[in-house]
């Protein structure tokens, strides 16, 4: 069956650093790959989507790779901030007439000032 | 524009009460989902509809039905309450697929005693 790894539940780091969330998937070839954030009580925030043929993505701070090989996408958050500290979700996804979305559970990324 | 609106925020259920969690969209959004989330667990999707008229289960959808009443609106119905359907549940919708930007509602905080 299809599988999403999240490889790190939690993730701490300190201000300034780059965070580096990683995305796995199993039993499926995604063409699209999307990040969201999620903050305590509240419902997930769309950052970004990646195409399998994008290789990488940028927004401002947040960069997003996705390796169709290694079955990986990979989540940067350059010169982090106390602000960044959030759930942050994966959502791999077929083309064509998928309309399924799923996620991984997140990764909890901690900041620290 | 409010987007995802999800009513009610809170709710506490007897166990074998039944009760409708209700969902609409104003951004004229073809797909619209039901998840639920609980703590290590990650989203977990129970129903979706592709499009209006059309429902399809998700991963857990034993327990539920839903309703895609119009293209606005999207109900989850739970029959007859147990406590392990305590859990927050989200809605959200896409324009079509799984492979456009979701936008969550605020969710609901279900607990059942």
């Amino acid at each position: 069956s299809q599988k999403i790894e999240q490889n790190s539940e939690a993730l701490n780091i300190q201000e300034g650093k780059t965070a580096t969330l990683t995305c796995n998937y199993t039993n499926y070839s995604p063409a699209y790959l999307q990040w969201y954030r999620q903050d305590p009580g509240r419902g997930p925030v769309f950052l970004l989507l990646i195409r399998e043929n994008e290789k990488e993505k940028r927004k401002e701070r947040l960069k997003v790779t996705f390796d169709t090989t290694l079955k990986q996408s990979l989540f940067h958050i350059t010169a982090s901030q106390p602000a960044d500290s959030a759930t942050y979700l994966c959502a791999p996804s077929s083309g064509g007439s998928n309309y399924k979305l799923t996620f991984g559970k997140g990764t909890l990324l901690t900041v620290n000032p | 524009n409010a987007g995802v609106t999800q009513t009610p925020k809170f709710q506490v259920l007897k166990t074998g009460q039944s009760m409708t969690l209700q969902c609409a969209q104003d951004m004229n959004h073809n797909s619209m989902y039901w998840y639920r989330q609980d703590p290590g667990m990650g989203l977990r999707l129970i129903y979706y509809s592709a499009s209006e008229g059309t429902t399809d289960k998700g991963e857990v959808p034993n327990g539920y039905n839903v309703s895609r009443l119009n293209k606005r609106e999207f109900s989850l119905r739970l029959e007859s309450a147990a406590p392990s359907q305590t859990s927050v549940y989200f809605c959200a919708s896409t324009e079509r697929l799984a492979t456009t930007e979701a936008f969550f509602g605020q969710g609901t905080r279900l607990t059942v005693v």
